[in-house]
């Protein structure tokens, strides 16, 4: 089935040690985007890749990057995490333009 | 950024009833889109509802329109335990060459057995 898959599901760090977070997609879909989401509240984009143009909201952190090395896969790296930045961590992809986002099952991040 | 608001923020009914929540939104819009999430779980696309329509069904949800009240409301008819979720609407703004949805709040709905 064609889906979007997100490793690892639950993901333990220590307080500035680096982390990445994995997704990947069997629909070949143009538009990926990364979510954080903390408890009670809606997702809060941080960034989105169209192809390979990368797409970063203004209030994103500098501490978090992400990379796109092809259209299946698209990473999410945390280069120094805090506290403030335990939450989930929602994957999704579209075709773009002003279609349905479908989401992957998140990967919880707890900081140590 | 969100500018949907989204109430009630929490509902809790009984089995068999009817669950009402209701979305409001600032920006014109190209679609609305509802969404579930069940707790700890990703979200999971329910209906999307295109700025020229005024009411869409799916199933057991019922889902309008009015664009001129900015807002949009989702109403789950005969309710089940298995419909307690959170439900999101999100807009997709018409500004240019704008890929991203601007999502609500969200209601925490609760269906007691």
């Amino acid at each position: 089935d064609a889906m979007v898959i997100q490793n690892p599901r639950y993901q333990v760090t220590q307080f500035g040690k680096p982390v990445t977070l994995s997704c990947s997609q069997t629909l070949n879909h143009n538009v990926m985007y990364w979510y954080q989401q903390k408890s009670s509240q809606a997702p809060k984009l941080l960034f989105h890749y169209y192809d390979k143009d990368f797409n970063n909201e203004a209030d994103t952190p500098d501490n978090f990057q992400s990379r796109r090395p092809n259209t299946s896969f698209c990473f999410l790296d945390i280069r120094s995490p805090g506290l403030g930045d335990a939450a989930m961590y929602l994957c999704a992809t579209s075709r773009g333009g002003t279609d349905t986002q479908y989401f992957g099952p998140g990967t919880r991040l707890t900081v140590l | 950024s969100q500018q949907g608001e989204e109430d009630p923020q929490a509902l809790s009914i009984q089995e068999g009833e009817n669950a009402t929540m209701n979305c409001s939104y600032k920006t014109s819009i190209n679609n609305l889109q509802w969404y579930r999430q069940n707790s700890g779980r990703g979200l999971v696309h329910l209906i999307l509802i295109r700025s020229n329509e005024r009411e869409k069904h799916s199933g057991r949800l019922r889902v309008t329109l009015d664009t001129s009240k900015k807002s949009s409301s989702l109403l789950i008819t005969a309710s089940r335990a298995a419909d307690t979720a959170s439900y999101f609407c999100a807009t997709e703004n018409n500004a240019g060459n704008n890929r991203k949805l601007i999502w609500g709040l969200g209601t925490s709905l609760a269906v007691n057995p």
